[in-house]
């Protein structure tokens, strides 16, 4: 069956614009989640879904980032004003469930550069 | 803080090699550990979840040990090949049962020589 998808694959834009990034994720799974990671970093836990609960923002840098799910399904993170800081590989995962031993599917990434 | 710390942080072995790499985690409130293999350009991909004490598991040459009681956790690569070159990653879920957002390490770099 169909994984997780990111688009776009590749992204380059210019410090202080807007940018949003699309996962769609495994049909049927409930739970679904942002992760980045910075260079020389280590992945990076952003925000998370969990069907129709308020989502865990914890992870999530500053003011500039957000993100929702729509219907359920598509989620949408959006960086406004971005910084070079924010040039990063992001990947969006999805599983069945968000119980702690559930495997997490990831999508392919979306690479944002902010020049 | 939760802290999960990967070791070597890059390994350089040769054909026909065998390797091993360690991950710690707090071994309090623990739940489950992940592990993930992420090779270039590619989505990482979930080799095992491991939750109980003394487990063991196999996936081809890859294989995977647990201790929860002192927190680490071994995985191991038996005649390593070019194609297991990758960033093998180790992840805890801090909120242990209740979500599974993770905290990942900064995993071991991996280099199979031909």
């Amino acid at each position: 069956g169909a994984g997780v998808s990111q688009s776009p694959s590749n992204k380059v834009t210019e410090k202080g614009k807007d940018v949003e990034l699309r996962c769609d994720p495994i049909s049927g799974h409930t739970a679904l989640y942002w992760y980045r990671q910075s260079l020389g970093q280590g992945l990076e836990f952003l925000i998370y879904f969990q069907g129709n609960s308020a989502p865990d923002k914890s992870g999530l840098p500053s003011d500039r980032f957000s993100a929702e799910r729509t219907g359920g399904s598509v989620s949408t993170l959006t960086i406004q004003r971005t910084q070079q800081e924010d040039s990063a590989v992001y990947l969006c995962a999805s599983s069945a469930h968000d119980r702690g031993g559930e495997t997490q599917y990831f999508g392919p990434g979306t690479r944002l550069l902010v020049l | 803080i939760l802290n999960v710390e990967q070791s070597p942080q890059s390994l350089h072995v040769q054909e026909g090699d065998s390797t091993n790499f360690t991950c710690s985690f707090p071994s309090s409130n623990f739940y489950a550990l992940h592990w993930y293999r992420w090779e270039t350009a590619k989505s990482p991909e979930a080799l095992f979840v491991m939750t109980l004490n003394g487990d063991e598991k196999k996936k081809g040459r890859i294989s995977a040990t647990l201790n929860t009681k002192e927190g680490y956790s071994y995985l191991y690569i038996k005649g390593s090949q070019p194609e297991d070159s990758a960033t093998y990653l180790c992840a805890f879920p801090p909120l242990s049962r209740y979500g599974n957002k993770l905290v990942f390490g900064a995993g071991t770099i991996l280099r199979v020589k031909s």
